[in-house]
C-alpha cells in the first residue's frame, strides 16, 4: 500500500496570505489528524476528521481550517499567515475505529512564512 | 488533563548496547492505547511499536520492547543491540476514546559508533 502523501513539501508564504495543505491518506484509512510541529512547542494536534466530520479540535484558532473529502484526502488552511505559523505540518492516518488507533504519519509540508 | 511526561530530553549509548526510554502518562479513563514513534533526522515520523492498555503481555517488535505498568502509568521503551539507524527523536503517545493523539516532548537519542 501507499503511504500518507502530503503536498506541497515545502511552501514559502508572505505574512498575512492563506494557504492550502493537502494529505492523502493510506487506502481504506477513514481518519486524519493533523499536527504542527515546532522547536518550540513540539507536536499540537490541530483536528481530526473521520469520515468527512471533525471528530475533535485541538486549541488552535479559527484561522485554522480543515475538511475532509468523500475519498478521505483532507486539506488544511490557514488564513492571515503570521510568522508564528512558520512550522513542519504533519498529517497521519489511520483506520480511526478500535483498536485501529495506531497513527501513519506522513512527510510533511514546512511552511514558511516571511 | 491527559499528559505524557519524558523526562529524558537527550540520551546516548555506544552501538550494540541496551538503552531505555522513559514515559510517563496521566487518564482518568480505562481503555486506551499506547504508542512510541520514531523521527529520524529525515524528519519522517515512524511508528516504532503500540500497546493495547487492556492487554498485560507486554508489546515487542524484533529489537523493541516496552515495560507497560498500567498501574503506575508508565510506558517505557527498551532497544536492544541498538544500531547507528536507531538515532532519532523518540516520542511516546496515547490516544483514548477522544481520538486525540497526546504527545511527550520527546527525548533525542543519539547513538555513538
Amino acid at each position: 500500500k501507499a503511504g500518507v502523501t502530503q503536498t506541497p513539501r515545502y511552501l514559502i508564504k508572505t505574512r498575512g496570505q492563506q494557504v492550502t495543505l493537502s494529505c492523502s491518506p493510506i487506502s481504506g484509512h477513514r481518519s486524519v489528524s493533523w499536527y504542527q510541529q515546532t522547536p518550540g512547542q513540539g507536536l499540537q494536534f490541530l483536528f481530526e476528521y473521520f469520515s468527512e466530520t471533525q471528530r475533535n479540535k485541538g486549541n488552535f484558532p479559527g484561522r485554522f481550517s480543515g475538511r475532509q473529502f468523500s475519498n478521505s484526502r483532507s486539506e488544511m488552511n490557514v488564513s492571515t499567515l503570521e510568522l508564528g505559523d512558520s512550522a513542519l505540518y504533519l498529517c497521519a492516518s489511520s483506520l480511526g475505529v478500535e483498536p485501529n488507533y495506531e497513527q501513519y504519519f506522513g512527510p510533511g509540508t514546512r511552511l514558511t512564512v516571511t | 488533563a491527559q499528559t505524557v511526561t519524558q523526562s529524558q530530553p537527550e540520551m546516548s549509548v555506544q552501538e550494540a548496547e541496551t538503552v531505555t526510554l522513559s514515559c510517563t502518562y496521566d487518564t482518568s479513563e480505562n481503555n486506551y492505547y499506547l504508542f512510541w514513534y520514531k523521527q529520524p533526522p529525515s524528519r519522517q515520523m515512524i511508528l516504532v511499536i503500540r500497546q493495547e492498555a487492556y492487554k498485560q503481555q507486554n508489546a515487542t517488535e524484533n529489537r523493541f520492547s516496552v515495560n507497560f505498568q498500567k498501574a503506575a502509568k508508565s510506558f517505557s521503551l527498551k532497544i536492544s543491540d541498538s544500531q547507528l539507524g536507531d538515532t532519532a527523536m523518540y516520542f511516546c503517545a496515547f490516544i483514548d476514546s477522544n481520538y486525540q493523539l497526546i504527545w511527550g516532548a520527546g527525548t533525542k537519542l543519539i547513538i555513538k559508533p
